[in-house]
């Protein structure tokens, strides 16, 4: 079963411009979170979809959004870019999100603002 | 709100030694779920072992096992006969129950295994 693959892998923005992330979940699982991980703040849960609709969300500005689609893929954009944005992007699948069920994660796409 | 605390930034120790890393949590919560994940260089974040609140038996997984102690809200890792494709940094992790799927995450330990 092939696992979470995110697209791009790396991308380099200017600031004030906006960008799009993908994310695929593997096969089955229909719960997709995502998360910020920089040096200085660590890891942070930015929102978690599950059958298209958002069900959670963490701290950030309305700059950060996402959405998912009926089959499950996901995608997040930040809209005018700032230099704190640079990243590295997290996104997570399990298979249902109810009780316990494993979270995997993708590899991550690294995003540099300039 | 939750918050997960890691007090060891980096750690590093011989080979085929034993290391323990420390994780402490605050939650007014009963019912949770703590993890630990490693996240090797470059590559991606994988889970190393879980434990469920309610249970009093401390998991193991293999050469990694937990001492979580709930009163004291104290959840450390401990990693046997250390090879040296454990080196990662190693994040402490906390879920409610119904927190759907929202993970706290501690600052991590980054966790170096001498040859």
């Amino acid at each position: 079963k092939a696992g979470v693959t995110q697209t791009p892998r790396y991308l380099i923005k200017t600031r004030g411009q906006q960008v799009t992330l993908s994310c695929s979940p593997i096969s089955g699982h229909r719960s997709v979170s995502w998360y910020q991980q920089t040096p200085g703040q660590g890891l942070q849960f930015l929102f978690e979809y599950f059958s298209e609709t958002q069900r959670n969300k963490g701290n950030f500005p309305g700059r950060f959004s996402g959405r998912q689609f009926s089959n499950s893929r996901s995608e997040m954009n930040v809209s005018t870019l700032e230099l704190g944005d640079s990243a590295l992007y997290l996104c997570a699948s399990s298979f249902d999100g109810t009780n316990y069920n494993e979270q995997f994660f993708g590899p991550g796409t690294r995003l540099t603002v300039l | 709100a939750q918050t997960v605390t890691q007090s060891q930034p980096e750690m590093s120790v011989q080979e085929a030694e034993t290391v323990t890393l420390s994780c402490t949590y605050d939650t007014s919560e009963n019912n949770y779920y703590l993890f630990w994940y490693k996240q090797p260089p470059s590559r991606q974040m994988i889970l190393v072992i879980r434990q469920e609140a309610y249970k009093q038996q401390n998991a193991t997984e293999n050469r990694f096992s937990v001492n979580f102690q709930k009163a004291a809200k104290s959840f450390s890792l401990k990693i046997s006969d250390s090879q040296l494709g454990d080196t990662a940094m190693y994040f402490c992790a906390f879920m409610t129950y119904f927190g759907n799927e929202k993970l706290t995450f501690g600052t991590g330990t980054r966790l170096t295994i001498i040859p």
